[in-house]
């Protein structure tokens, strides 16, 4: 059976940085990608951007060009996303999501509340 | 970016009701899309993939249809448990960002 198993929840100050993490297991975490997707309270879902560890490769949406790091840990089978400069409307529950086909999300961490609050 | 609209917005039914959604791309997506359910706290669950697919474990009374830019999600007959928000996501290859539909809220009349 597949788990991942996010960090907890975060308060932050406006301005500063946020680092979530995801450990997947129960499968090879090599031959996947993972995303994170947000949601913000009430409202939709909202992909950020992935990361295909045996590729090293990363995909960030535009929206978050600049502001998000994707990385991935294989001797842990754990990614990250760290994003930066961050502000009230960052405020959300962050997912991590694998995907055992490209845009195919089969698997989702439990979700990570980040809060942004002076 | 590919936008995605839904609808309705929110829908009441009845158990045992036929419920249709509707997911809209702004291009034309093939059968690149899919259907999520999700369930207040917790993350989205896939239910349908390549538009009419099926998900392993998912029950038979889901199906979607639909290729290009029109696809519709049926629930063929309401049980208690599918109170929930219901979300189609497109993945046309090389065509980032992936994007989800606003979604569609269904509870019992």
């Amino acid at each position: 059976q597949v788990h991942l198993v996010q960090s907890g929840p975060e308060v932050k100050k406006p301005g500063s940085s946020v680092k979530v993490s995801c450990r997947a297991s129960g499968d090879t975490f090599n031959g996947y990608s993972f995303s994170w997707v947000r949601q913000v309270p009430g409202q939709g879902l909202e992909w950020m951007g992935r990361i295909t560890p045996i590729f090293r490769k990363v995909d960030n949406a535009q929206k978050f060009q600049g502001r998000v790091t994707i990385t991935a840990d294989k001797s842990t089978s754990t990614v990250y996303m760290e994003l930066n400069s961050l502000r009230s409307e960052d405020t959300a529950v962050y997912y991590c999501a694998r995907s055992r086909a490209p845009g195919l999300f089969d698997y989702w961490g439990q979700g990570t509340l980040v809060i942004v609050s002076s | 970016d590919i936008q995605m609209t839904q609808s309705p917005s929110s829908l009441s039914a009845s158990i045992g009701d036929r419920v249709t959604i509707t997911c809209q791309a702004s291009q034309d997506i093939s059968n690149f899309l899919n259907w999520y359910q999700q369930k207040p706290g917790k993350p989205p669950k896939l239910l349908i993939y390549d538009a009419s697919t099926l998900e392993t474990g998912v029950p038979s009374r889901f199906s979607g249809s639909g290729s290009g830019t029109d696809f519709t999600f049926t629930i063929s007959s309401l049980q208690p448990e599918d109170i929930a928000t219901y979300y189609c996501q497109q993945y046309q290859y090389n065509n980032l960002p992936l994007t989800f539909g606003p979604g569609t809220k269904v509870d019992v009349k």
